[in-house]
């Protein structure tokens, strides 16, 4: 069974900053794999996906890698705002499943 | 043009209740996803549509649970019984395509936020 997890659970970092969030998942045959955001209250936000055969998708000044064969993906903010604020969650695909989501690595960025 | 959107945004019903959870996908999107997500945690997978049927209904926790999608485009989760477990925020998304090894990014409605009391 396909397990995801996201480290750090929570992080806290100044204004400008660039940082780097991290996704796990125990089964390498994925098909996709895909970054959101959730603020509080709200639905989530779709960021970035990956398709298996990729390495890595760029949209701003954020950047996902995928490493199937090791299990892991990164986010990559640079120059963070207050603005990115939320909670990030990652989900993978797995081969003949629907998505499974980490729990989340909760995000402030402080003025 | 509109999202994903999801109807009532808040219900709160006592144990035993029957409950109907509305979603309205983007317009042309054949496949549809019900998660459910608890306080602290990632969306948890309920089922899964592509167009009127469900393709896998694996993740509904028990028979108290069952989806419909008629015509194709909205769905509706319906809960019977309802006990205080299923407190959560029920989160719907739609995709362009639900095909093995093609599938599109998802899009998220803002979920409704269900308390069984």
């Amino acid at each position: 069974k396909q397990e995801v997890t996201q480290i750090p659970a929570a992080l806290s970092v100044p204004e400008g900053e660039n940082l780097v969030l991290n996704c796990s998942f125990t089964d390498s045959a994925i098909y996709n794999l895909q970054w959101f955001r959730q603020d509080p209250g709200k639905g989530l936000t779709s960021l970035l996906l990956i398709q298996s055969s990729q390495r890595e998708q760029t949209s701003g000044r954020l950047n996902a890698s995928l490493d199937k064969s090791s299990g892991r993906s990164t986010l990559y903010i640079a120059a963070s705002q207050p603005g990115d604020s939320a909670t990030y969650l990652c989900a993978v695909r797995p081969r003949g499943q629907n998505f499974v989501f980490g729990p989340g690595t909760r995000l402030s960025v402080l003025p | 043009g509109a999202g994903v959107s999801q109807t009532p945004s808040n219900k709160v019903t006592e144990k035993g209740k029957y409950v109907e959870l509305r979603c309205d996908p983007i317009s042309g999107h054949t496949a549809l996803y019900w998660y459910r997500q608890s306080l602290g945690q990632g969306p948890e997978f309920l089922i899964y549509f592509q167009g009127t049927g469900a393709a896998d209904d694996s993740g509904l926790p028990n028979d108290r649970f069952f989806a419909v999608r008629p015509e194709g485009s909205v769905s509706t989760l319906k809960i019977q019984r309802t006990e205080r477990g299923d407190s959560a925020v029920y989160l719907c998304a739609s995709s362009e395509t639900g095909t093995s090894g093609s599938w599109g990014t998802q899009y998220f409605g803002p979920g409704t936020r269900l308390t069984v009391l």
